[in-house]
């Protein structure tokens, strides 16, 4: 069970959109619809941004969204904002493997 | 509201094993809704999910593939806590491990435990 694939960074200014894309297989992204969106600031525990592929908890704001087509996921940030520079992290699950997470996208807001 | 108390040595020898316990305040460890699990962050892996256990009618775990030969998580219904061994540890394992409640997602984190593996 590999790593999902994501991009090392991406960056974008404020008021723009970005969309980071979390690549798998069918033996996880691709075979279910349990694909979730983490944002990580350091020495900070991660915090859920997007469930299920594209839901939001309650708090989270809908600039943030998520789809997935195939084995490829993707969040969408739209009206970026400084706050929203951190680490993302996408994670599906894997059947009997449980979890498993991509290698993380450093959003830089310049 | 969930929280969930971290707990184990921070130093670990080369080959012996890491443990690590996590206790559960506000949710039971034998929900049939939820699933607790270990996860570590090093600088060179980002997030690494390693393994959960969860109760629907009976006990189930699930372990990354990555340490699967040498991972053990284990509930403890008497004291609503779950714990964490890995055997055989290296260098490798140095790294934040967390403990963390998912109901398909991760939704409360543990306070995260830095572990490092050196002689």
């Amino acid at each position: 069970q590999s790593a999902l694939t994501q991009p090392r960074s991406v960056s974008g200014s404020p008021g723009q959109s970005v969309t980071i894309s979390c690549t798998g297989t069918s033996s996880d992204v691709g075979g279910y619809n349990y694909v979730s969106w983490y944002q990580h600031h350091p020495g900070i525990a991660p915090k859920v941004m997007i469930y299920a592929v594209s839901k939001r908890p309650s708090g989270v704001p809908d600039r943030f969204s998520g789809s997935k087509s195939g084995n490829t996921a993707s969040l969408t940030i739209s009206g970026l904002q400084a706050e929203d520079e951190a680490d993302y992290y996408c994670c599906s699950h894997a059947g009997i493997y449980g979890w498993v997470f991509g290698g993380g996208t450093k959003l830089t807001v310049l | 509201q969930v929280q969930l108390q971290q707990s184990g040595p921070g130093l670990v020898k080369p080959s012996q094993t890491l443990s690590l316990t996590c206790a559960i305040s506000g949710d039971s460890v034998s929900s049939n809704s939820a699933a607790w699990n270990w996860i570590r962050q090093s600088p060179s892996r980002g997030l690494e999910f390693l393994g959960r256990t969860y109760y629907r009618s009976k006990w189930y775990n699930e372990y990354a593939a990555s340490v699967k030969s040498r991972i053990s998580i284990m509930p403890d219904t008497s004291k609503n806590q779950f714990s964490l061994q890995l055997n055989s540890v290296t260098p490798e394992d140095t790294a934040l491990y967390h403990c963390a409640r998912d109901l398909a997602y991760f939704d409360n984190w543990g306070q995260g435990i830095l572990v490092t593996v050196s002689s």
